[in-house]
């Protein structure tokens, strides 16, 4: 059973466009959803996280949106430059007195950016 | 501050050799996870010590697999008789205390031949 749904497997933009990655999950008891960007070779970077008592959370070019009744969120990533080229996951993980806990992930999006 | 490291980064194993990787967190950070990735894959939770206790290993595939942390700091994950099957990347993660961010190094890739 997969908890977490990443949409679209792959996704193809040109440089200034705005690529929306989007996540849907089954478990109402998560309540951290972070966004981490993977290079090739590299492990995953933390991008931004949001939780659910707020519906959107900007920092710098990338923006989390949050629907906590349909149980989706999605990353925006403004003005999109070729550098952004990378596979983008989703995660979400249940809070555990104050201090993170197992992360669930989704199966990830390769974004490419064209110049 | 330095990040989280591991090493080896590459490790190439017979099948049945055994293996041990290790996971160096970042510094004050009690929180400590191992995950798998398959390529093409998403990270996939293995086990989670905080501080010298493992807490969670539901993730761990088979009694193959070991991980220990008797220091609270370093932690090593081993793997027994290797299959192929076991080919993937092993990613390490720490989390400050009450903080929900996990950092993660940049992995062990292992191939078993």
């Amino acid at each position: 059973q997969q908890q977490v749904k990443q949409s679209p497997q792959s996704l193809i933009v040109q440089k200034g466009g705005i690529p929306i990655i989007n996540c849907a999950y089954e478990n109402t008891a998560f309540d951290y959803f972070p966004w981490y960007q993977q290079f090739p070779g590299k492990g995953p970077a933390l991008l931004i996280a949001i939780r659910p008592d707020v519906s959107e959370k900007k920092e710098g070019r990338f923006t989390i949106s949050f629907n906590k009744s349909a149980k989706q969120f999605s990353l925006h990533i403004m003005d999109s430059q070729p550098g952004d080229s990378a596979t983008y996951f989703c995660a979400a993980s249940i809070g555990s007195g104050g201090s993170n806990y197992k992360l669930t992930f989704g199966k990830g999006t390769l974004l490419t950016v064209n110049p | 501050g330095a990040g989280v490291s591991q090493s080896p980064r590459y490790k190439v194993a017979k099948r049945g050799q055994d293996v041990a990787l290790r996971c160096d967190p970042i510094s004050g950070h009690v929180s400590l996870f191992w995950y798998q990735q398959a390529l093409g894959q998403g990270p996939e939770f293995l086990t989670y010590f905080q501080n010298e206790a493992q807490l969670d290993k539901s993730g761990l595939p088979s009694d193959r697999f070991f991980a220990e942390r008797p220091e609270g700091s370093v932690s090593t994950l081993k793997i027994q008789r290797t299959q192929q099957e076991d080919s993937a990347v092993y990613l390490c993660a720490s989390s400050p205390p009450f903080g929900y961010e996990q950092y993660f190094g940049p992995g062990t890739r292992l191939t078993v031949t």
